[in-house]
């Protein structure tokens, strides 16, 4: 099982604040990594496919990176509202895993007016 | 509109009993897929299936079984042999495991023991 990691487990942020986490994932065999976004009683719902060493994504105020080099990706929000408040999953497949995904533990972000 | 559908939303096993989660997506995906979450944990993967009448194993599919009749359902039976059941479990779908295209998720099923 390839070891996925997130960092923070969870942060709290001021509104206006902008924020930043990670996710770490072994450099070998690279795939693909989706960031995903789970806000509380809905479905985790997809915010990037990354799939190219220095790729960067962008959707609205959140933004996301990518080094499949030295294994990590981040996530960034900019100008946090608390309708960013959600856990943050970030999920990354080998080019040998059959199609599974590795899912980390999630970076929960808690907006605060 | 177009999506996964999971039910129950709760469920309650006695001892000894199997049950059975129901999974349904009319995305016209041909992937499917089961995952666990347990407290401060990341999604675990229970099984998988990339096509009709064919599944994977994931990384925890002990005391679990699936079947996949139909590319829109993928149901999951929690055996009595699951030794620990009580979790939250998502159903997900893709256009395909080798694909890039992200999963989509359903609503979860809260699995809890009597």
């Amino acid at each position: 099982i390839l070891n996925v990691e997130q960092s923070p487990q969870s942060l709290h942020v001021q509104e206006g604040d902008s924020t930043n986490f990670t996710c770490s994932f072994p450099s070998s065999n690279f795939y693909a990594l989706h960031w995903y976004r789970w806000e509380t009683a809905k479905s985790p719902e997809a915010l990037f496919v990354m799939t190219l060493n220095g790729d960067e994504k962008k959707k609205g105020r959140i933004s996301a990176t990518l080094n499949t080099k030295e294994g990590y990706s981040y996530l960034y929000i900019k100008g946090s509202q608390p309708e960013d408040s959600a856990t943050y999953l970030c999920a990354f497949k080998t080019t040998d895993s059959w199609g599974k995904f590795q899912f980390g533990a999630g970076t929960q972000v808690v907006v605060t007016p | 509109d177009g999506g996964i559908t999971q039910s129950p939303k709760y469920l309650f096993r006695k001892e000894g009993q199997n049950v059975t989660l129901s999974c349904e997506q009319n995305l016209n995906h041909d992937a499917m897929y089961w995952y666990r979450q347990d407290p401060g944990q990341g999604l675990r993967l229970i099984y998988y299936s990339q096509i009709v009448n064919d599944f994977q194993k994931g990384d925890i599919a002990e005391g679990y079984s699936v079947s996949r009749e139909k590319k829109e359902s993928f149901p999951l039976t929690v055996t009595s042999a699951q030794k620990n059941p009580t979790a939250f479990y998502l159903c997900a779908s893709s256009w395909g495991s080798y694909s890039n295209q992200p999963q989509h998720f359903g609503d979860g099923t809260r699995l809890s023991i009597l």
